[in-house]
């Protein structure tokens, strides 16, 4: 069965600080791709990054880095010194890639970041 | 691009009413999903078109849900009749290609509220 888990519900810090928020998944399949999408208080959803289970590199864009690793099943997401306009709702999400649920993102519940100045 | 376009932006109707939620696609893009938000259940894929045709439906929540995407260009969510726990945020979403590569794109979403 599919799962993506965010055990971290809320994450409170302060401006500049460095926080990792934590995304595990389950899937039976050898081939599949997680995503973190981010939902700022204003509602929509914003792509941030796209990874295939065959890339295990970790990656870096500005204040952001995505560290996955397949032998624990975990794509955790950092943000580096903080910024009050990073708070939002973060999703991780994961979508196979075979038959019927080809398509079908699977997200998490969410964890709520909160950037105080 | 305009991006993925939804209207109306909120809707609050009584019970019993029937709700039209309606979507526009990033043009070109092949598929058409359409998601729900709500706080107990988080976001969950209701239904999603391959090139206009329904190919997932199993997340629709019971009869009372149906969607159609007559043309590339437009797609309808409707309710009929809307009960309150029909309450959430609907979001429409479109993907240049399905296979979990490719990134879907969303709307600006639609919140419900069934009194």
């Amino acid at each position: 069965a599919q799962k993506v888990t965010q055990a971290q519900t809320e994450i409170s810090v302060v401006e500049k600080e460095d926080v990792t928020l934590d995304c595990v998944y389950e899937t039976r399949d050898t081939t599949y791709y997680l995503f973190w999408y981010k939902q700022p208080p204003s509602g929509e959803l914003v792509f941030l990054i796209r990874r295939n289970s065959f890339d295990e590199q970790n990656e870096i864009s500005g204040r952001y880095s995505w560290n996955f690793q397949k032998s624990t099943s975990s794509f955790n997401f950092t943000i580096t010194a903080s910024q009050v306009v990073d708070s939002a709702v973060y999703f991780c999400a994961l979508s196979e890639d075979y038959g019927g649920s080809q398509g079908n993102l699977i997200f998490g519940k969410g964890t709520k970041l909160s950037v105080k100045p | 691009d305009a991006g993925v376009i939804q209207s109306p932006r909120h809707e609050v109707t009584e019970m019993g009413q029937e709700v039209t939620l309606r979507c526009k696609p990033i043009s070109g893009h092949d598929y058409l999903f359409w998601y729900r938000q709500t706080m107990m259940r988080g976001l969950e894929l209701l239904i999603y078109f391959n090139n206009n045709v329904p190919i997932d439906d199993s997340g629709m929540p019971e009869d009372r849900f149906s969607a159609k995407m007559p043309n590339a260009s437009f797609s309808t969510l409707k309710i009929q009749p809307s009960e309150p726990r029909d309450s959430a945020v609907y979001f429409c979403a479109s993907s240049l290609l399905v296979g979990g590569g490719n990134e879907q794109f969303f709307g600006p979403g639609t919140r419900l509220t069934v009194l």
